[in-house]
């Protein structure tokens, strides 16, 4: 099994319509990152989370929302999906108490909003 | 605000090559940079990463270095083969409040032919 597991993997939908996407990790780590790639862009952090109960804005958070669950999930939410959030979505984490912050992705979520 | 770019967009080199990837960061108060590979339809690999204080790291035929105070970053590939075709994304690391926060480039093509 994967270490860094997102849900869904492809999601095609419509203009309006909520979404969320959903990570899980087994790797025990404290922090929890969601990224999003459009080609030639790289990768933008959304949102980020250090621990349970703290939850912070990334470089492009407008039309996002987080929830995080529990040490193991972190969810991302579009609450009214627009087309420029077609994109590519990935979950990412790492742990500090190792001390170099190495990243370790998930597989990624690819969602097109029509 | 931290800018990352990449250089080149894209490369196609004849298995059997060296070849160099760029990396130009503009704040140089960096934690540590990485540098990613990234499949199609796949996660990001860490394949390496620099703290602030050291100057390279080598992994098998793939090196790289690190100049902090020019802000840049090589990524050399020794004899390069048709499975290191991919896209690498370096990433850097900030402190102080941006610390555990990555910012990537857009990327480098490479496409190594046989």
């Amino acid at each position: 099994d994967a270490d860094v597991t997102q849900t869904p993997r492809n999601r095609i939908t419509k203009t309006g319509k909520r979404i969320m996407l959903e990570c899980s990790q087994t790797k025990g780590h404290d922090r929890m990152y969601w990224y999003r790639q459009d080609p030639g862009l790289g990768l933008r952090l959304i949102y980020y989370s250090f621990d349970v109960k703290d939850i912070n804005k990334g470089e492009i958070s407008d039309g996002y929302s987080v929830s995080r669950q529990a040490q193991a999930k972190f969810s991302l939410s579009l609450e009214s999906a627009i087309p420029n959030q077609t994109a590519l979505y990935f979950c990412a984490t790492s742990d500090l108490r190792v001390g170099a912050n190495v990243l370790t992705f998930g597989a990624g979520s690819r969602l097109t909003v029509l | 605000k931290q800018e990352v770019t990449q250089i080149p967009a894209a490369l196609s080199v004849p298995e059997g090559e060296n070849l160099v990837l760029n990396c130009s960061f503009t704040d140089s108060a960096i934690y540590n940079l990485q540098w990613f590979r990234q499949d199609p339809g796949k996660g990001l690999t860490s394949l390496l990463l620099i703290q602030s204080s050291q100057r390279e790291q080598t992994s098998g035929r793939l090196n790289a270095s690190l100049d902090k105070s020019s802000g840049r970053s090589t990524l050399y590939i020794a004899a390069s083969q048709p499975g290191d075709s991919a896209t690498y994304l370096c990433a850097v690391s900030g402190g102080g409040t941006s610390y555990g926060k990555l910012t990537f480039g857009q990327g480098t093509i490479l496409t190594v032919h046989p």
